[in-house]
Formats: C-alpha cells, sequence, structure tokens
C-alpha cells in the first residue's frame, strides 16, 4: 500500500525567504507519480508541481521546486521567495502511474508566510 | 490547466433532505472522476471513484446508499447526498484529469445540513 507522511503541521517563514516542506513516501511500486496541491483556506486545491518516478531532474514550476531523492523516498517542496499569498495549506500525494489516478494524500502542512 | 467546475460551492439545507453536488469538466472527457470528503484542517478522504457509464467503486466505510453517484457522460457526475443529517455537514470535493498525469480539482461544496 502507498504511504505520505508529512511531519510538519505548520510552518512559519519570513516573506522573501525560501522554506522546505517535507513529504516521505512508501510504496512497493516501481512507476509511481509525486504531487504537491496548494490549499488557501477558500477551500479550491490548487495543482503546484509534479514529479514521476523514473524523471531523472527535479522538477520545477516557477518558484517551486521538488527536491526528488528517490533512495531516501522523499519529496520536498522548496518554495523560494516566498509571498504572502503563499500562506495555505499545502499537501503531498502519490498516485501509481499506470491508469489507477487515485492519489494517496498525505496529512498537510500548513504554512504561513509573516510579513 | 484543465477546468473542472463544481456547483454550488455553498449549500445549507435541512435535515432529512437530499443535496445534489455537481462535478464538470469543462474542456476535457472524464471517464472516472473522484469525490473527497475534508473535515476542518484534516487531509482529503476519498469517498469513491464515478466511472462513466457503469458504477461508482466507494471506498470502505462509505455508505453507498447515502452518497449516490452518478456518471452519466463524460463530463458530469453528480453525488446526491441522501437524506441528510447534521453529520454529513463537510466539505466536498471532486477531481478528474484530462490524462494519466496531475489531477484538476473543482472549487468544493460547502454543506450544512441544520
Amino acid at each position: 500500500a502507498q504511504k505520505i507522511t508529512q511531519t510538519q503541521p505548520g510552518m512559519f517563514v519570513q516573506e522573501k525567504e525560501a522554506v522546505t516542506l517535507d513529504c516521505t513516501y512508501d510504496t512497493s511500486d516501481q512507476s509511481y507519480g509525486l504531487f504537491w496541491y496548494k490549499q488557501p483556506s477558500s477551500g479550491e486545491m490548487i495543482f503546484l508541481i509534479y514529479q514521476g518516478s523514473y524523471d531523472e531532474q527535479n522538477a520545477t514550476e516557477g518558484r517551486y521546486s521538488l527536491n526528488f531523492q528517490k533512495a531516501r523516498k522523499s519529496a520536498n517542496l522548496v518554495i523560494s521567495a516566498s509571498q504572502l499569498g503563499d500562506s495555505a495549506m499545502y499537501f503531498c500525494a502519490i498516485n501509481n502511474a499506470g491508469n489507477n489516478r487515485k492519489l494517496i494524500w498525505g496529512l498537510g502542512t500548513s504554512l504561513a508566510v509573516n510579513p | 490547466g484543465a477546468v473542472v467546475s463544481q456547483h454550488p460551492s455553498r449549500v445549507i439545507c435541512k435535515s432529512g433532505t437530499s443535496v445534489k453536488i455537481e462535478c464538470r469538466s469543462l474542456d476535457f472527457q472524464a471517464t472516472t472522476m473522484f469525490w473527497y470528503r475534508q473535515f476542518p484542517k484534516k487531509s482529503l478522504m476519498l469517498m469513491a471513484t464515478s466511472n462513466e457509464g457503469s458504477k461508482a467503486t466507494y471506498e470502505q466505510g462509505v455508505e453507498k446508499d447515502k452518497f449516490l453517484i452518478n456518471h452519466a457522460s463524460l463530463t458530469l457526475s453528480t453525488l446526491t447526498v441522501t437524506s441528510a443529517h447534521p453529520e454529513d455537514s463537510s466539505f466536498y470535493i471532486c477531481s478528474a484529469s484530462p490524462g494519466n498525469t496531475e489531477a484538476f480539482f473543482g472549487q468544493g461544496t460547502r454543506l450544512t445540513v441544520v
């Protein structure tokens, strides 16, 4: 069975600084995908970044980058130059990169960006 | 990215009544959609997988007679909370994928049963 662990219930960061949100995973699949989503207080789930298990390069999307360490089974999200609008819940998720698009979710990390 | 629209965003209903929530994929066809429930400050809990043209697949512990799912077309899935009670009050959110990568989510529906 797949599992996601996010050990940081809450994080604080100063505006304009970088922050790393931790995510470790457990899976017996060889092929899988890792996702990060942002959920502001409004409730919507916003896709941020995706990393495939066979991708050799770490994924990057603007200010978001994923520090993928396959041997350690970690997929930490790095947000550079934090903005006040980055304050939200952040969820890490995993799926089987085959036909199963069902996502397994972590418990989330609440990020607060201080001015 | 792809667009998934969910309606209504908020609904308040009386105990004992039924509520229907719609999830539409606006710019792609979705043979599969997912319905989640989220309690305050908690993670998403998958309730069921909605399959176009066939019965939904429910997760363990989810009452299929309570949460009726209909996926009648490639762009629309509905979740009906039947005979709603206050304990059904929650945030419900759907997702769909145009391919085999990221899932796109609806805006979510905050249901309050009074």
